[in-house]
């Protein structure tokens, strides 16, 4: 089915490893973005790209890395994992096409640092 | 940064019920979308509103975005326990399409 997906669905690691959390889709989608959702914190946006090669930050962007090197991918890069980076993460995409346009997410990772 | 305040926060009603959700700011949004997450999932959306004073329904659903586009009110009619989920709202403004999202409305329709 076309969508967003996200790999892993769940993550451990220890404080210091870096990783990196894998977004694909299949739509063809110029816009992507990565957030991260904590229990009352909401979703926050950590980095997103409006097409290959350009990427930019978000409200939350330290401590996380991207690359948009093709359309369909959007890795998100934990360099040094810290315990204050344990949440959810979800990628998602738009075609940014038409006044009323919405975006599609992933069904998230779970990362837990210990 | 723009804020979007959603209230209320939690929400437990009997099936039937009816019920609003509110999202407001003040700040000026060029679209507000609405989107439900159930536990284990990403956010799926419902509708996206753009025009000020636009009403949209989808089957039980309305969607209203306030006519200085600052606002928007989700409204359930005769609730039921499908409903349940984490209801939330989402601002975009600029030109560079990033969401701003409220916290959300944790919404449990028991049977």
């Amino acid at each position: 089915n076309a969508g967003v997906t996200q790999t892993p669905k769940f993550q451990v690691l220890k404080t210091g490893q870096s990783m990196t959390l894998q977004c694909a889709q299949d739509m063809n989608h110029e816009y992507m973005s990565w957030y991260r959702q904590d229990p009352g914190m909401g979703l926050r946006l950590i980095h997103y790209s409006v097409g290959a090669g350009i990427t930019d930050q978000g409200e939350v962007p330290n401590g996380y890395n991207v690359s948009r090197s093709t359309t369909e991918d959007f890795p998100l890069r934990l360099l040094s994992a810290a315990p204050s980076q344990t949440s959810v993460y979800f990628c998602a995409s738009s075609a940014l096409r038409g006044r009323d346009y919405g975006y599609t997410f992933g069904s998230g990772t779970r990362l837990t640092v210990v | 940064t723009q804020l979007l305040e959603q209230s209320p926060q939690f929400l437990s009603i009997q099936e039937g019920e009816n019920l609003t959700v509110y999202c407001n700011s003040s700040s000026v949004f060029s679209s507000l979308q609405w989107y439900r997450q159930e536990p284990g999932e990403g956010p799926v959306l419902l509708v996206t509103v753009v025009t000020g004073g636009e009403v949209k329904k989808l089957k039980r659903l309305t969607f209203q975005f306030g006519d200085a586009r600052k606002d928007s009110s989700l409204h359930i009619t005769a609730a039921q326990p499908g409903d349940t989920g984490l209801y939330l709202c989402a601002g975009v403004s600029g030109s560079n399409y990033k969401l701003t999202f409220g916290k959300g409305t944790l919404l449990t329709v028991n049977p």
